[in-house]
């Protein structure tokens, strides 16, 4: 499939181990932040959201951490699979009906 | 459930030329986000449809068009296409978009390809 991501700072982990991956967002009045997964040839897939009243939020092997004082997201993905390589896009939303992107970061797990 | 849904998958077309992509939103949705992915960047939001209302619009001119019709399936329309306009066209369904105080997970379609020479 076509790479969506060619230009994108690259993560690299070796299987198992734990991936974080970062993320600076622009407004401050955002209520909500997303952590998307976009495989080749796909549109992005949900991940794990945040409310801008909590600092952090866990799911199935994802930890989503906020800082509002430095407007800094992360994703922890814990034990890393093969599965897991992607382009992660964190998102932001006020009132949820347009989703800001970042950049993204290409992630690539080694076996 | 049926997931979203877009067609077609890839599109060539030559610039000047108008182009309309097709949206399918998942089953019980009513709201759809179009968002335009150039290579190497992230999706970038066009305009949203709720209940066949434009319902907010990023920062795309008046040439983006877009419709939504009864059963909440969706077009977007691009006329007078310029070669920049060459990206992938995500679609994105949710249930809600009245611009209140809460978020709606928004599930995304595959994409259309369009390629403008």
């Amino acid at each position: 499939g076509e790479s969506v991501g060619l230009h994108l700072p690259t993560l690299s982990v070796q299987e198992g181990d734990n991936s974080i991956i970062n993320c600076a967002y622009s407004n401050s009045a955002s209520d909500y932040f997303i952590w998307y997964k976009q495989e080749s040839g796909k549109g992005p897939q949900f991940i794990i959201d945040i409310r801008s009243n909590m600092d952090k939020r866990q799911g199935q092997r994802v930890t989503v951490l906020l800082n509002k004082t430095v407007k800094h997201l992360s994703l922890q993905i814990a034990a890393t699979q093969p599965g897991d390589s992607a382009v992660y896009f964190c998102a932001e939303t006020k009132y949820g009906n347009k989703l800001v992107f970042g950049a993204g970061t290409i992630l690539r797990v080694k076996s | 459930e049926t997931g979203v849904t877009q067609s077609p998958t890839h599109l060539i077309k030559t610039r000047g030329q108008q182009v309309t992509l097709r949206c399918s939103s998942q089953s019980g949705h009513n709201t759809v986000s179009w968002y335009q992915q150039a290579l190497g960047q992230g999706p970038q939001f066009i305009f949203q449809y709720y209940r066949e209302e434009e319902n907010g619009r990023g920062n795309f001119p008046p040439r983006f068009s877009g419709l939504q019709f009864p059963n909440y399936s969706s077009e977007l329309n691009v006329n007078a296409l310029e070669l920049d306009d060459s990206a992938l066209y995500l679609c994105a369904s949710s249930l809600g978009g009245t611009g209140g105080t809460f978020y709606n997970e928004q599930f995304f379609g595959p994409g259309t390809r369009l390629t403008v020479l």
